[in-house]
């Protein structure tokens, strides 16, 4: 059974670096089958995604926040990274990782599954 | 970047149907991913393509795709499936390419 979890700081200073890790377990993230995502959730809203990686580096992400997200995979880990810069309290929200299944043939589609539990990150000083 | 649009909330009484639309400009050329997310937990895939099912989730739950709108429909619906729902698409027209609806509460009476 695949699992994911999230750790890192719940609470980052305005300005500093937010940074989370995502530890896979039940499957390899070099496995070349999958992208490796992070969705976040602003309290009492929506689902937002941030971006993904896939193990050779390839990425995409949420252009709103292309400019402060970088997701990085450690494969002798076996975990991937958030690193979003420059947090103000704009957000603060719950963050998930998640395995995503990415089809770029027609009919182009992508889903997450399975997904972390989550983890609150607020920022404030 | 494309839009999806979602009801904010529906109400049902328990064994009732209930339906939750997703409207997006021409979404039924899309492969359209639903998830609920009961509160306090991470989101589950619980509806997939037009209506497909990944495994463990109940009959119950199916859904459509056509013209502008996407449906998930529930019957019979029970207390255990009060919770937000979500649908997902990719977006290969802009560089935003994963979109979510803002989510819907279904609520059960």
């Amino acid at each position: 059974q695949v699992q994911l979890l999230e750790s890192g700081p719940g609470l980052v200073k305005p300005s500093q670096t937010l940074s989370l890790t995502c530890t896979v377990s039940g499957d390899s993230i070099s496995s070349g089958l999958y992208y490796w995502s992070w969705i976040r959730q602003h309290p009492g809203k929506g689902l937002e995604w941030i971006g993904f990686t896939f193990f050779t580096g390839n990425t995409y992400y949420n252009p709103s926040l292309k400019s402060r997200v970088t997701i990085s995979i450690d494969s002798s880990k076996n975990h991937f990274s958030l690193i979003l810069t420059s947090v103000t309290a704009a957000d603060t929200a719950i963050y998930f990782c998640a395995r995503a299944t990415l089809l770029l043939s027609e009919p182009f589609q992508n889903w997450f599954d399975p997904w972390g539990h989550g983890t609150l990150v607020t920022v404030s000083s | 970047s494309y839009v999806l649009t979602q009801p904010p909330s529906v109400s049902v009484a328990p064994g009732q149907t209930a339906t939750i639309s997703c409207g997006g400009n021409n979404i039924g050329g899309k492969i359209v991913q639903w998830y609920q997310q009961k509160a306090g937990q991470a989101p589950v895939r619980v509806v997939y393509d037009h209506s497909d099912r990944p495994s463990g989730i109940p009959e119950r739950f199916s859904g459509s795709n056509s013209g502008n709108t996407a449906t998930l429909t529930i019957s019979r619906v029970e207390d255990g499936d009060e919770a937000d729902y979500y649908c997902q698409v990719w977006d290969d027209t802009t560089d935003l390419n994963v979109v979510f609806g803002g989510g819907t509460k279904l609520t059960v009476l």
